[in-house]
Formats: structure tokens, C-alpha cells, sequence
């Protein structure tokens, strides 16, 4: 009954190290997506995924990539951390078209 | 586009009392709403959702929504909160044809106390 695993939990950068954040489904989702959430912003989209091996830019692309390689799999990457990419981040998955999303436990990410 | 105004940021409320919680929408397509609740240190987690039919939606925990298409809203209700229900709430919204990305509202963070 995993659903969506997200990991780390937790990390510290410095700036300008590199990283890569792990989501996995065990649900057969077409769709993911990496969010980021912020103290009075809500959460905004960073990538999307609608199926292996697309992805595509939300809101907050830069300074992000993405892979989806697998269907299961949607793996977020920082190649030179900054201190404004400290905040938590949340991977989500979909189903159909009705679907609700089914959120990880989120990322917290602090880089001094 | 679609967008979300959550109005209130913070809601506090005695245990027992009722709450509103509101959330406004702008889309001149029309939509699917959602409501989640996130807890202490936990992802989201879906409250309910409205699709089609019935305005009154109800979902998880004693809340219940309902859908006003004239006055673009969908606010969230419970009758009578407990201690637990302190989370914060995310109002969404999503095209409902084709892929649509789910856009958020900021959140009303609800404090329960005794």
C-alpha cells in the first residue's frame, strides 16, 4: 500500500552542489508531476509527466530537469542548487482523466 | 487560464463551532474543483471533489462543499470541527477536457482550539 514514495525526506545543499530527488509510483499512473510549496504560495508546478519517457515545464521550470525513463518512476534533478530552491517539494501522481492526484510525503530541501 | 483565490489565509475556530472556508475560481471553460487537506508534516490528501452533477458534494471527515457556477465559487463547510481538522486546505481547479494541469489555490491554514 505504498502508493507514492518520495525520497529523501530530508536534505541539505550548499550552494552549487547538484541532486536528485526520487518519486516512485506503484499505481500505473500515466501522470506525474513535481510541485514545489512555499510559505503563502500554495503550490506551483514545476514538471510534468503524462506518460514514460515525455515531460514537459510547468510554472517554475528553471533551474530544474526531469527524467521519466520509467513509467514509475519521475526523478527531479537541481545541477547547481541555489538558496531560492529551498522549499518542500511534493510529487503527485494521476490516473485517468477524472482522477484525483495522490501526493508523496514531500522533500524538504534546505540549501545554504 | 484557470486561477484560485483563496481569500483567507488563516481561520481560526473554537472546537464545535462551524466553519466556511472559501475559495473562488476564474475559468471561462468549465472546470473540475477540488479540495484538499494537507496535515502537520504530510503530503495532500483529497477532501472531495466536484465533477458534474449534484452541487453539493460531500466528502471525507463530515466537510462538504458546494459548486455556485454564477458566483464562481466552491466553498468548503463542516458543521461542527474538532481539534483534529487543524490542517491547511487547498482549494484546485482543472479544466475537465483533455490534459489539464491542476492549479492551487495559496491555502487557508484552520486552527481548531479547545
Amino acid at each position: 500500500n505504498a502508493g507514492v514514495t518520495q525520497t529523501p525526506k530530508f536534505r541539505v545543499l550548499k550552494t552549487g552542489q547538484s541532486m536528485t530527488l526520487l518519486c516512485a509510483q506503484d499505481m500505473n499512473h500515466e501522470y506525474m508531476y513535481w510541485y514545489r510549496q512555499d510559505p503563502g504560495m500554495g503550490l506551483r508546478l514545476i514538471h510534468y509527466s503524462v506518460g514514460e519517457g515525455t515531460t514537459a515545464k510547468g510554472e517554475v521550470p528553471d533551474g530544474y530537469n526531469v527524467s521519466r525513463l520509467k513509467k514509475q518512476n519521475f526523478l527531479l534533478g537541481l545541477e547547481s542548487a541555489a538558496p531560492s530552491q529551498t522549499s518542500v517539494y511534493f510529487c503527485a501522481s494521476r490516473g485517468g482523466n477524472t482522477g484525483e492526484l495522490f501526493f508523496g510525503e514531500g522533500s524538504r530541501l534546505t540549501v545554504l | 487560464a484557470q486561477s484560485v483565490t483563496q481569500l483567507d489565509s488563516q481561520v481560526p475556530v473554537f472546537e464545535e463551532a462551524p466553519v466556511e472556508l472559501r475559495c473562488n475560481y476564474s475559468s471561462s471553460v468549465s472546470v473540475y474543483l477540488f479540495w484538499y487537506v494537507q496535515y502537520p508534516n504530510q503530503g495532500l490528501q483529497l477532501l472531495l471533489k466536484y465533477l458534474s452533477g449534484s452541487t453539493l458534494v460531500k466528502g471525507i471527515n463530515g466537510f462538504e462543499a458546494e459548486f455556485n457556477k454564477s458566483q464562481t465559487s466552491f466553498h468548503l463547510r463542516k458543521p461542527s470541527v474538532h481539534i483534529s481538522d487543524t490542517a491547511e486546505y487547498f482549494c484546485a481547479v482543472r479544466r475537465n477536457t483533455g490534459f489539464q494541469k491542476l492549479v492551487f489555490g495559496t491555502g487557508t491554514r484552520l486552527l481548531v482550539s479547545p
